[in-house]
């Protein structure tokens, strides 16, 4: 079983500048979550997807943050504009409904660092 | 208060020692508690989870639980440098979804 997929690895912009990341959850999960970590702290919850329905948003910066899942697979995280106190590692997650209570997995991240 | 609280560490142990996490809570309705490995440089990984007040073993790795005082611990037997890394303790709380302690970093030294 494939695990969740995440591209970029890294991604240096400047401040100001779009960046987006995306994710690929595993095949069958329909829950999917983005956490940003910053640096020597926990992942913290930026906003959970059941199927294409974001349900959880509430951590999320909308000024600048958007958050999209076509068709319910797919999803991408956006960014516009970046400020510098954005750089961090952005992870993704998914899980099968309801079974966040039996731990999920991460993708590798996206470090992003703004400049 | 944070909802999950760890000890930033580093906690520092020779190889072969046991090395002792702690982790507390503050939701009490909590049932459900993870603890999660991270490299440097790597996402969390997923090493045990615990549902009942008591101890659950896993080759090196025992996790213990106890709701009352609210507090997971995680204690690593035998400890190898191989286990030096950030320890990530995490509850599923409402909503599906996961909440982090700031993470122990652990450090075994040979």
């Amino acid at each position: 079983e494939a695990g969740v997929v995440q591209s970029p690895r890294y991604k240096i912009i400047e401040k100001k500048q779009p960046v987006a990341f995306w994710c690929n959850p595993i095949s069958g999960h329909n829950t999917l979550y983005w956490y940003r970590q910053n640096l020597g702290q926990g992942p913290e919850l930026l906003i959970r997807y059941e199927n294409e329905e974001a349900v959880d948003d509430s951590q999320l910066p909308k000024d600048r943050f958007s958050a999209e899942r076509l068709k319910g697979v797919d999803s991408t995280l956006k960014i516009q504009p970046a400020e510098l106190g954005d750089s961090a590692v952005y992870l993704c997650a998914s899980s099968r409904p309801g079974e966040a209570n039996y731990g999920y997995t991460f993708g590798s991240g996206t470090r992003l660092t703004v400049v | 208060q944070k909802e999950v609280e760890q000890n930033s560490g580093p906690l520092s142990v020779p190889e072969g020692a046991i090395a002792s996490l702690n982790c507390t809570y503050s939701d009490r309705g909590s049932q459900s508690f993870f603890w999660y490995r991270q490299y440097s440089g790597k996402s969390p990984e997923l090493i045990m989870s615990i549902y009942s007040n008591g101890d659950k073993e896993d080759g090196r790795f025992t996790a213990q639980l106890n709701k009352a005082s609210q507090y997971v611990s995680l204690l690593i037997r035998d400890s190898q440098p191989s286990d030096s890394a950030t320890y990530l303790c995490a509850l599923a709380g409402a909503g599906n979804m996961l909440t982090f302690g700031g993470g122990t970093r652990l450090m075994v030294k040979p």
